[in-house]
């Protein structure tokens, strides 16, 4: 079992429609939680942190339930510039090494 | 002003062949990274130095050798390329191990 797993998609919503990536880990003592995103023949991007309490950055929102070991980005409205790779990364242990998902495809169309 | 900076940008070389890619950064950072991003898009973490010291060296072949000169720097030098190294390494730094990791632009390495 991958210490980190997301469905690559790929994921085709239109312009203005919501929509959720799910991501599970499996390491429970994971400590910290983000989601990067990677855009096509470029490094990937740090999105946004992922907090115990959820938190939302404008469109988007990250949730995280520990107890069942999956974390979660929302987005509203989507735009065709969130076309993209979302990265669920996930830090386990002190030496501050990231575990990175596959990765989930999002194709926003006009 | 690039924050983290990676030469060179493509590298097409001969199986064989020695090679080096350079990195640096300019955010002041104490934690420096190489990341191999292979055809199937998975990450992986290949070594981590923290303020000059090698702290994370994940199973990778000894043909791979980091060196950093000082924290603002870390390079990777492959020898003996092999066509199973063709892939992106991409660098990058956070201001200490667990912070999140800003990426340079990756160099895509290609072994004929």
């Amino acid at each position: 079992r991958k210490e980190v797993e997301q469905d690559p998609g790929p994921f085709n919503v239109p312009e203005g429609a919501t929509v959720a990536f799910n991501c599970t880990y499996s390491n429970s003592a994971s400590q910290s939680f983000f989601w990067y995103r990677q855009d096509c023949r470029k490094e990937p991007k740090l999105l946004m942190s992922v907090y115990s309490s959820g938190n939302e950055d404008g469109r988007f929102t990250a949730q995280l339930n520990r107890a069942s070991q999956y974390i979660s980005l929302l987005i509203r409205d989507s735009k065709l510039s969130d076309s993209a790779t979302y990265l669920c990364v996930v830090k386990s242990g002190n030496t501050g090494k990231l575990i990175f998902g596959q990765g989930t495809t999002l194709q926003v169309k006009p | 002003d690039t924050a983290v900076s990676q030469t060179p940008k493509y590298l097409v070389t001969q199986m064989g062949n020695d090679k080096s890619i350079k990195c640096e950064q300019n955010l002041g950072h104490d934690t420096m990274y190489w990341y191999k991003q292979d055809s199937k898009k998975f990450l992986k973490i290949m070594f981590s130095y923290n303020n000059k010291e090698l702290i994370i060296n994940e199973t990778v072949p000894n043909r791979f050798s980091p060196k950093s000169p000082d924290k603002a720097h870390l390079n990777l030098h492959i020898n003996s390329l092999e066509l199973g190294d063709s892939a992106v390494y991409f660098c990058a730094s956070s201001r200490r191990g667990g912070e999140p990791q800003y990426f340079g632009p990756g160099t895509r390495l290609l072994v004929l």
